[in-house]
C-alpha cells in the first residue's frame, strides 16, 4: 500500500544547529514533493517544491534533496532559530497528478 | 485581508446534528479542496472540485457532502454528525502552473462533535 513517513514525530535541537527531516515513501512515483511549515491552531504554508529531476533546492535558509531511488526527501533549517519551530509536513503529487498526499509531519523545537 | 477563509473557526454540536462548514477565497483559483486534520494522522482529503461543475470524493468521503457555490465559494457539510468526525477541518486552494504548483490553506475551524 503506499505510504508516507516522516522520521520523527518530533525533533529538538539547539539553535544555531542544522535540523534535518527526512520524509521516506513507498509505492509513489512522485513527479514532485513539497514541504509545508504549520503553527499550532493555522493552516500550513508553502515553503519549497522540488521535482523528480532536481536533486536539490534552496531558499534562504531552507534546502530540500530529493532522491527518487532512495524514495526519499531530506529537509534542512541550517542555523536554526526558535521561530523556526513548528510542525513541518511533506506532500507528494499522488497518482494521476490530482491531488496532493500528506505525511503526519514532524513537530520541530529549536531551543534557545 | 485573509486569501483564504473558514467560518466558522470553531464549533461544538451534538451527534445527528447537520454542520456546515463555509470556506470562500480570493485568490481566483479555480480548484478547491477540503481536508480533516488529525493527531498522528496528517491531512486527509476529504473532497475536491476542479471547478464548480466538477466535484470529487477524496481519501474519506463518508458521511460528508459538499457545494461549490461559486469558484470563490466551497462548503463542507457534515449530514449527521458522529463523535469521531471531531478533528481540525481545513480548506485549501491549489495554484498550479509550469513554474510553480501550490496549495494555499485556510485557517482552519475546529469541530468538536458530543
Amino acid at each position: 500500500s503506499q505510504k508516507i513517513e516522516q522520521n520523527s514525530e518530533a525533533l529538538n535541537i539547539q539553535e544555531g544547529k542544522t535540523a534535518t527531516l527526512t520524509c521516506n515513501y513507498t509505492n509513489y512515483s512522485p513527479a514532485y514533493l513539497q514541504w509545508y511549515r504549520q503553527d499550532p491552531g493555522r493552516g500550513p504554508v508553502f515553503l519549497l517544491l522540488i521535482r523528480e529531476n532536481e536533486k536539490e533546492k534552496r531558499k534562504e535558509r531552507l534546502k530540500v534533496t530529493f532522491d527518487t531511488t532512495l524514495k526519499q526527501s531530506l529537509f534542512h533549517i541550517t542555523a536554526s532559530q526558535p521561530a523556526d519551530s513548528a510542525t513541518y509536513l511533506c506532500a507528494l503529487l499522488g497518482a494521476y497528478g490530482q491531488n496532493f498526499v500528506f505525511g503526519p509531519g514532524t513537530r520541530l523545537s529549536v531551543l534557545p | 485581508d485573509a486569501d483564504v477563509t473558514q467560518t466558522p473557526r470553531n464549533r461544538i454540536t451534538k451527534t445527528g446534528k447537520r454542520i456546515m462548514l463555509e470556506c470562500s477565497q480570493t485568490k481566483g483559483h479555480d480548484r478547491m479542496y477540503w481536508y480533516r486534520q488529525d493527531p498522528g494522522l496528517g491531512l486527509r482529503l476529504i473532497y475536491y472540485s476542479f471547478d464548480v461543475k466538477d466535484i470529487n470524493k477524496g481519501e474519506i468521503s463518508d458521511g460528508y457532502s459538499v457545494s461549490r457555490q461559486a469558484q470563490a465559494k466551497f462548503s463542507l457539510s457534515l449530514e449527521s454528525a458522529i463523535p469521531n468526525q471531531t478533528a481540525l477541518y481545513f480548506c485549501a486552494t491549489r495554484e498550479s502552473s509550469g513554474a510553480t504548483d501550490t496549495q494555499y490553506f485556510g485557517p482552519g475551524t475546529r469541530l468538536t462533535v458530543l
